[in-house]
């Protein structure tokens, strides 16, 4: 199957700094990424689609100015959090869909955001 | 909107035996794709089973087999002869354009 990476797998910030979570396709080109936050025994709640080279489509709810996406090209999306706070320590996930049968979507391994 | 809706938070079975785990959603599209994903630990999404709405036979992989009632918008999984390996979370899944997922059922094999 299709790889997805995630970079970095863990990071910790301090309150009201900013961090950058890649999204990479390894060995097909992603014309849509998806972006997932999971809580702690929760589900995944699908935070935004992004299609290269456009702006990204985010969910009801989702603050677009503070969860930054840019998907600039068919094997990257970045997930910038600005001004982290505490309450979004949280795991990120990605997923990538191309040209597949059916639109088969690969998920990555996860990036945990723990902001102090 | 669709949604999924997974009644069954956690269970629990003895190693050979078989579960199943249910799940329902709402949807008024007729094309879409229904999937079962693992959660292991280390938190990586592992698909499981797929299945197109639009087929009527129940999607297979191995051990793990689907009961589709399409008309009911039910969606089990069947896991035959589970192994300790199988402890995991387990979401149900709906797509038609996106994937959105139920809570989850937190399945624990027994030795």
């Amino acid at each position: 199957g299709a790889v997805v990476s995630q970079h970095p797998s863990w990071v910790i910030c301090k309150s009201g700094t900013s961090v950058k979570i890649e999204c990479r396709s390894l060995d097909f080109q992603a014309t849509t990424m998806f972006w997932y936050r999971q809580f702690p025994k929760q589900s995944l709640m699908l935070m935004a689609t992004s299609n290269e080279g456009s702006k990204a489509t985010y969910e009801q709810g989702v603050e677009k100015d503070k969860f930054l996406i840019n998907h600039a090209s068919l094997t990257l999306s970045t997930l910038t959090v600005t001004s982290a706070h505490p309450e979004d320590s949280s795991f990120y996930i990605c997923s990538a869909r191309g040209a597949f049968r059916d639109n088969e979507q690969f998920f990555g391994p996860g990036t945990r955001l723990t902001v102090l | 909107a669709q949604t999924v809706t997974q009644s069954q938070p956690e269970m629990s079975v003895q190693e050979a035996e078989t579960v199943t785990l249910s799940c329902t959603y709402d949807t008024s599209e007729n094309n879409y794709y229904l999937f079962w994903y693992k959660q292991p630990p280390s938190r990586q999404m592992i698909l499981v089973i797929r299945q197109e709405a639009y087929k009527q036979q129940n999607a297979t992989e191995n051990r793990f087999s689907v009961n589709f009632q399409k008309a009911a918008k039910s969606f089990s999984l069947k896991i035959s002869d589970s192994q300790l390996g199988d402890t995991a979370m387990y979401f149900c899944a709906f797509q038609d354009d996106k994937i959105i997922f139920g809570k989850g059922t937190r399945l624990h094999i027994l030795p």
